[in-house]
């Protein structure tokens, strides 16, 4: 299908790692990114990751890329209160020379205190 | 990073009147997106508009209802047109970062729109 999918909430303690899981649909996506949107705020790009690494660390941030399960993930350690947001992955996908962004449906992450 | 300035960052209008969006860009950029993101859902590309050219529409919008202009390389305006509660939404503009793919693409903060 055209779905970019994440699960639409996850809870963690802080300190503890928070997960995000997403499932992309193209397999000749380039690029894939996350996004962060906090409350009435636009989206502020985390991190990306070229389609042939398997792994990228940015400080507190990993992210995780199945190529051939076309599944990606970021892993947030350490989790602080400020982290509490709405995470969407996006794929970049390519159609007919113009590249254009397909996001998930978004990861809402709750720290518990 | 490119920095945009996007206005008005919120409004309330009235069902059939119209409202110009406009997305002002701190460095020359060759794509601008808009994006609609409805309530509690994701992100939707609505057009990408490039300067000189015609926006191209994803499906499912059409320019008679989101007529875009893009008159230089750093300012690009979308209007939602003859307005109903179903265009409640955030909009959002966006440009790819100079560099290509890699550098990302960053967001204007958004104009949240709710029509009465």
């Amino acid at each position: 299908g055209e779905d970019v999918e994440q699960s639409l909430f996850l809870s963690v303690r802080e300190g503890d790692s928070s997960v995000i899981n997403c499932t992309y649909t193209d397999s000749s996506s380039t690029y894939l990114y996350w996004y962060k949107q906090e409350p009435g705020a636009g989206l502020q790009l985390l991190t990306y990751i070229f389609s042939n690494m398997d792994m990228k660390q940015d400080q507190r941030l990993t992210v995780l890329l199945n190529k051939k399960d076309k599944h990606l993930s970021l892993r947030i350690a350490d989790t602080q209160t400020g982290d509490s947001a709405i995470y969407f992955c996006a794929e970049a996908r390519r159609n007919f020379g113009n590249e254009k962004l397909t996001f998930g449906t978004g990861t809402r992450l709750t720290i518990i205190p | 990073s490119a920095v945009i300035s996007q206005k008005p960052s919120r409004d309330i209008c009235q069902r059939g009147t119209s409202l110009t969006i406009q997305c002002q860009v701190d460095s020359q950029v060759t794509m601008m997106f808009w994006y609609r993101q409805q309530p509690g859902q994701s992100l939707t590309l609505i057009a990408t508009a490039n300067q000189g050219s015609e926006a191209t529409y994803e499906s499912g919008f059409v320019i008679d209802k989101f007529p875009i202009s893009r008159p230089n390389l750093t300012f690009s305006t979308l209007t939602v047109s003859n307005m109903s509660p179903e265009d409640s939404s955030i909009y959002l503009c966006s440009v790819e970062e100079s560099g290509g793919t890699g550098y990302g693409y960053t967001f204007g903060s958004g104009t949240r729109l709710t029509v009465v």
